[in-house]
């Protein structure tokens, strides 16, 4: 069965720190790997996407990696702000036929002014 | 430019009613889908449209129907509610790939759904 698994589940920092947000995952074959950023009260927004030949993506302040062998990814957030309080959640969807995505259950991450 | 605009926002039924979540975007995009969102569990996929006239069934279509007659609405309808229904629902549109390709999804802002 797909999996995707999330650590931590939450994550409080103090604002201006980094921080690294993880993601590992069971889904086979692979086909991409999506990072979104959930505010409270809101609809999840698109971070990143990474297919299989890429290991790095970034969007601003947001640095996604992945390996593809280990089927690891993870986020980190660079000097961060109290805006990027929400809940990050990671997404992998498989190739071929389904076109069903595995959902993370999210980190949530506090920053603290 | 609205993007996916959901309507309602919050909703209380009553065991066995009937009503429809409806979704509607205005970006011109090709694909839409339902997902909810359960406390503790990740987004899963309810239903899919592939364009107008086209549906199919994700990972938990059960207690769920949908039609999709225009490409900018796709609405949700539970034909006789459950308290295992009570959930947050999301509806989500992409240009041209499917919930799991390679084109991020848009997605409006919700349905807060509770079922007695």
């Amino acid at each position: 069965k797909n999996q995707v698994e999330q650590s931590p589940q939450s994550l409080i920092i103090l604002e201006g720190k980094n921080c690294t947000l993880q993601c590992n995952y069971t889904v086979s074959p692979f086909s991409n790997l999506r990072w979104y950023k959930q505010d409270t009260g809101r609809g999840p927004v698109s971070l990143t996407i990474m297919t299989f030949s890429e290991n790095t993506k970034s969007n601003g302040r947001y640095t996604a990696t992945l390996d593809a062998d280990t089927k690891q990814s993870s986020l980190h957030i660079t000097a961060s702000q109290l805006s990027d309080s929400a809940s990050y959640i990671c997404v992998v969807s498989a190739r071929g036929g389904s076109y069903i995505p595995t959902f993370g259950r999210g980190t949530s991450l506090i920053v603290h002014p | 430019n609205a993007g996916v605009t959901q309507t309602p926002k919050f909703q209380v039924l009553k065991t066995g009613q009937s009503m429809t979540l409806q979704c509607a975007q205005d970006m011109n995009h090709e694909y839409m889908s339902w997902y909810r969102q359960d406390p503790g569990m990740g987004l899963r996929l309810i239903h899919y449209s592939v364009g107008a006239g086209i549906t199919d069934q994700g990972e938990v279509p059960n207690g769920y129907n949908v039609s999709r007659s225009t490409t900018e609405d796709f609405p949700l309808r539970l034909l006789s509610a459950a308290p295992s229904q009570t959930s947050v629902y999301f509806c989500a549109s992409s240009r041209n790939a499917p919930p799991g390709g390679l084109q991020p999804q848009h997605f409006g802002d919700g349905t807060r759904l509770s079922i007695l």
